[in-house]
């Protein structure tokens, strides 16, 4: 299967701040890539397909970037809504691998 | 709208089994793939199984193989997954999530416990 690897496990910042989320691929997955965001005790929300693409609804400050094996969530001016636990998940392969997630804390 | 809502969870001891469901609405479901995702107490998102919206296509994370099996009813808009030989370590919040061929998961439910313990 294909391992997914995301850094930092978490992150410390402040309402206002870009913050920048990575996520590692074990072998090419092209751009079939999606993040997520959680929140306690809530299902996952999906925020960006094909490693770039925003979902319908979605805040234009989510901007998700790269292919082949390193990916990244940018997240350009934190709003009190966004601290919550993000995901990566590959959809490369019939096997939907997820990051191990990074939770992105009030400093 | 899109409706997912998990049913069949509670307590089992090790070694049990239990059949979880997940009845879809507000789509149709025979169009699409589907997938079972889980989250132990404190920890990340898992994938475990998916299933083709025909059902011919099934694949089973390692961590479940030979014990887990995902199916699905198109003619009752229905998911299910098969637990046997549950584990203490299966102890999770089981979520469904339709998909696509080449499209993540962007409706979920609202999970359900599924709780192994003696």
């Amino acid at each position: 299967d294909i391992q997914m690897t995301q850094s930092p496990s978490t992150l410390s910042a402040s309402v206002g701040d870009r913050v920048i989320i990575t996520c590692r691929a074990s072998q090419s997955i092209d751009y079939w890539l999606a993040w997520y965001q959680q929140k306690p005790g809530k299902a996952p929300d999906l925020l960006i397909y094909k490693a770039s693409r925003l979902e319908s609804g979605v805040p234009s400050r989510f901007n998700g970037s790269g292919s082949g094996t390193e990916f990244t969530l940018t997240i350009s001016s934190l709003q009190p809504d966004d601290f919550a636990t993000y995901y990566c998940q590959q959809y490369n392969s019939y096997s939907r691998t997820f990051g191990q997630g990074t939770r992105l804390e009030i400093k | 709208q899109v409706q997912l809502v998990e049913s069949g969870g509670g307590v089992v001891k090790p070694g049990g089994s239990l059949r979880l469901s997940c009845a879809a609405s507000g789509f149709s479901f025979s169009l699409y793939y589907m997938t079972w995702v889980r989250q132990a107490p404190g920890k990340g998102l898992e994938w475990i199984a998916h299933i083709s919206s025909s059902g011919s296509i099934m694949s089973h994370a390692d961590s479940v193989k030979g014990r887990f099996t995902i199916s699905r009813d198109n003619a009752k808009n229905s998911l299910y997954l098969q637990m046997n030989s549950l584990r203490v370590e299966d102890t999770a919040v089981y979520y469904c999530a339709r998909a696509e061929h080449s499209y993540p998961s962007d409706s979920w439910g609202q999970g359900t416990l599924v709780t192994v313990s003696s």
